[in-house]
């Protein structure tokens, strides 16, 4: 257990539709991060917040959002679904934003969100 | 352009045996960091070793080992005495340094390790 949760697990939801994936971080860790995984793209890098500020923008469509709460939890917003948003989503955190040791600022990652778009 | 290549899709490895995952890198950056994860068929993803670029030795994790040939820009893991639950897809990983304040890592595209009884 790495110590990030997500919820749902799973979620199945038709074209068009807006849904929200939730993150908790470990205990401590300032930063969180999403990633998507797919069959055809593999895993890539969405989002970085850190203490509530964002500091890194992958691939994100501009159709997706996020954002971090005061209580360091982040939700993934995905709208205007489409079929090829199907993947597994996944949260990590780390502890530090960076810094000397940035290198060694180790990810944990979450169970991921399963989401299906029929 | 930073890039992670793994190029072995699927390996099969021997109970009891060791085995070797491939990893090479391509960066510009002087300091950058490497990783390791594992991917059960249950989906989640579970750190398994870490090698900084500046650090000396390989990494070693219990089992877990990191083959670091800077020169070469490789990162290989190796898996001592493999166990029916080490079967798994493995994924390489890098993160540079503080350039351009992005953080995230880049992964390679796996390699799926199945260890047979």
């Amino acid at each position: 257990d790495s110590g990030v949760t997500q919820t749902p697990k799973h979620l199945i939801t038709a074209t068009g539709q807006r849904v929200t994936l939730r993150c908790s971080p470990r205990s401590g860790d300032l930063s969180v991060y999403w990633y998507q995984q797919s069959l055809d793209q593999g895993l890539q890098f969405l989002i970085q917040y850190y203490n509530g500020e964002e500091r890194a923008k992958g691939n994100i469509l501009e159709r997706f959002s996020a954002q971090q709460f005061p209580d360091l939890h982040s939700e993934l917003n995905l709208s205007s679904l489409e079929l090829g948003d199907s993947a597994l989503y996944f949260c990590a955190s780390s502890t530090r934003r960076g810094g000397a040791e940035v290198n060694a600022d180790t990810q944990y990652f979450g169970p991921g969100t399963r989401l299906t778009v029929l | 352009a930073q890039k992670i290549t793994q190029t072995q899709p699927g390996m099969f490895v021997q109970e009891k045996e060791a085995v070797t995952l491939d990893c090479t890198y391509d960066t510009s950056d002087q300091s950058y960091g490497l990783f390791w994860y594992k991917q059960p068929s249950s989906g989640e993803m579970i750190f398994l070793i870490y090698q900084g670029s500046y650090d000396e030795q390989n990494a070693t994790e219990g089992r877990y080992s990191l083959n670091f040939q800077k020169a070469r820009k490789s990162a290989n893991l190796v898996i001592s005495a493999s166990q029916l639950g080490d079967s798994a897809m493995y994924f390489c990983a890098m993160r540079e340094g503080l350039r351009d304040s992005s953080y995230k890592l880049i992964f390679g595209s796996g390699t799926r390790l199945l260890v047979r009884p």
